[in-house]
């Protein structure tokens, strides 16, 4: 089965710094998404990535995708307290039915 | 309002007793998705279904019932067999390749 590795499992930063989260594939990647999650609450879509070499930008944050090294990395620009949460990559396999995700970084950002 | 709804937010089950989640969207989606989520990890794949009265087991369908009489709806069945059912689960949505849909989630607590 398709794993996701992501890196590091939590993350305490200072309000105002800037952080990066990778996500690393044991396969071929067909799609990947990027979620933030508030504790017992539903994942927000965040980013899609398809291509390799693509980058997308939301606000603060960017995702890009490098499909040779089949990783993704999400970085958060300034990061402020409303950044904190739980960020997850999920991935699609080859047939597009099932989706994988990623154990999750929870992310922290002191005021 | 497009969305996707689960019900009942908590849930305390006990011992030997069948319960079951509701997941309902309103999003036209085909495709439905349920997770388990254990505190500090990230989602594993339970049942999806792809077409009405079609669904297939994910990762850790032992114990887990699902069925998808309507486009709308896939509950989940968590029955006596699961001897560990207790976690938050979580239902998704998706049409085609794009990113799934996420409900607030349910969370089950074994008494």
């Amino acid at each position: 089965s398709q794993e996701l590795e992501q890196s590091p499992q939590s993350l305490i930063v200072q309000e105002g710094k800037n952080l990066t989260i990778n996500c690393t594939s044991s396969k071929t990647l067909y799609g990947l998404y990027w979620y933030k999650q508030k504790y017992g609450e539903g994942l927000i879509f965040l980013m899609m990535l398809q291509k390799g070499g693509e980058e997308k930008s939301h606000e603060k944050i960017t995702a890009k995708l490098d499909e040779k090294k089949q990783q993704s990395s999400l970085h958060i620009t300034a990061s402020q307290p409303s950044h904190a949460g739980i960020y997850l990559c999920g991935a699609d396999t080859a047939d597009f039915n099932k989706f994988y995700f990623g154990s999750g970084t929870k992310l922290n950002v002191k005021p | 309002d497009g969305g996707i709804t689960q019900s009942p937010k908590y849930l305390f089950r006990k011992e030997g007793q069948n319960v079951t989640l509701s997941c309902e969207q309103n999003l036209n989606h085909d495709a439905m998705y349920w997770y388990r989520q254990d505190p500090g990890q990230g989602l594993r794949l339970i049942y999806y279904s792809q077409i009405v009265n079609d669904f297939q087991k994910g990762d850790i369908a032992e114990g887990y019932s699902v069925s998808r009489e309507k486009k709308e709806s896939f509950p989940l069945t968590v029955t006596s067999a699961q001897k560990n059912p207790t976690a938050f689960y979580l239902c998704a949505s998706r049409t085609g390749g794009n990113e799934q849909f996420f409900g607030p989630g349910t969370r089950l607590t074994v008494l």
